[in-house]
């Protein structure tokens, strides 16, 4: 079946650092890629998105790249802050069974230190 | 518009007891999602509707959970008898339309089962 992998947190980063939080998946067809975000407290948003092969998704900053070849979504942010700490979920939706089902990775947390 | 509303907030039960989680959708959305998210198994799909009608319950861990969609307006997850290991944060999630890319998040219920 469907499946995401990310990579484990915490992530712990200084203000004004770079950040990457990989994510690969495991999918047939051709799966609508996702980054959510969940602040404390609160429940999942939707960050950035890409549909298809090459697509960049891009919010607040973030941005990541739709590759096929790699299977991979990997997010990235070129200086992050402190108001950024939060749980980045990545996420795929594709078709199964007649529907279009969502399947989330484990989340990673994200600490920004001043 | 109000986003999605669940309700309670909080609750906590002592074991045995029976639990019920409301949910109301985004008016005009006709997807519903129940998640459950825990520390140890992150974020798992309980059951999804579709125009009120139960399309993917695989997720529901035992027959102490039941799900209903009375009407396009509401839904609810009932836990019945509860047991501490089922203490977790439940969200509720609605999306425009079956192919829709985004869902929605409620704050969750915090259910804590002693």
């Amino acid at each position: 079946g469907d499946s995401v992998t990310q990579m484990e947190g915490p992530v712990t980063l200084s203000e004004e650092a770079f950040l990457t939080i990989n994510c690969t998946y495991t999918a047939t067809g051709y799966p609508s890629l996702f980054w959510y975000v969940q602040y404390p407290g609160e429940g999942l948003q939707l960050l950035l998105k890409a549909t298809k092969a090459d697509d960049k998704g891009s919010n607040k900053g973030f941005e990541a790249t739709y590759r096929k070849e790699t299977t991979s979504f990997h997010l990235e942010k070129g200086s992050v802050q402190v108001s950024d700490s939060a749980v980045y979920f990545c996420a795929l939706k594709a078709n199964s069974g007649g529907y279009q089902k969502v399947t989330f990775g484990t989340g990673t947390k994200l600490q920004v230190i001043p | 518009d109000a986003g999605v509303i669940q309700s309670p907030r909080h609750e906590v039960t002592e074991m045995g007891q029976e639990v019920t989680l409301r949910c109301k959708p985004i008016s005009g959305h006709n997807s519903l999602f129940w998640y459950r998210q825990t520390m140890m198994r992150g974020l798992e799909l309980l059951i999804y509707f579709n125009n009120n009608v139960p399309i993917d319950d695989s997720g529901m861990p035992e027959d102490r959970f039941s799900a209903k969609m009375p009407n396009a307006s509401f839904s609810t997850l009932k836990i019945q008898p509860s047991e501490p290991r089922d203490s977790a944060v439940y969200f509720c999630a609605s999306r425009e339309r079956e192919r829709g890319d985004e869902q929605f998040f409620g704050p969750g219920t915090r259910l804590t089962v002693l």
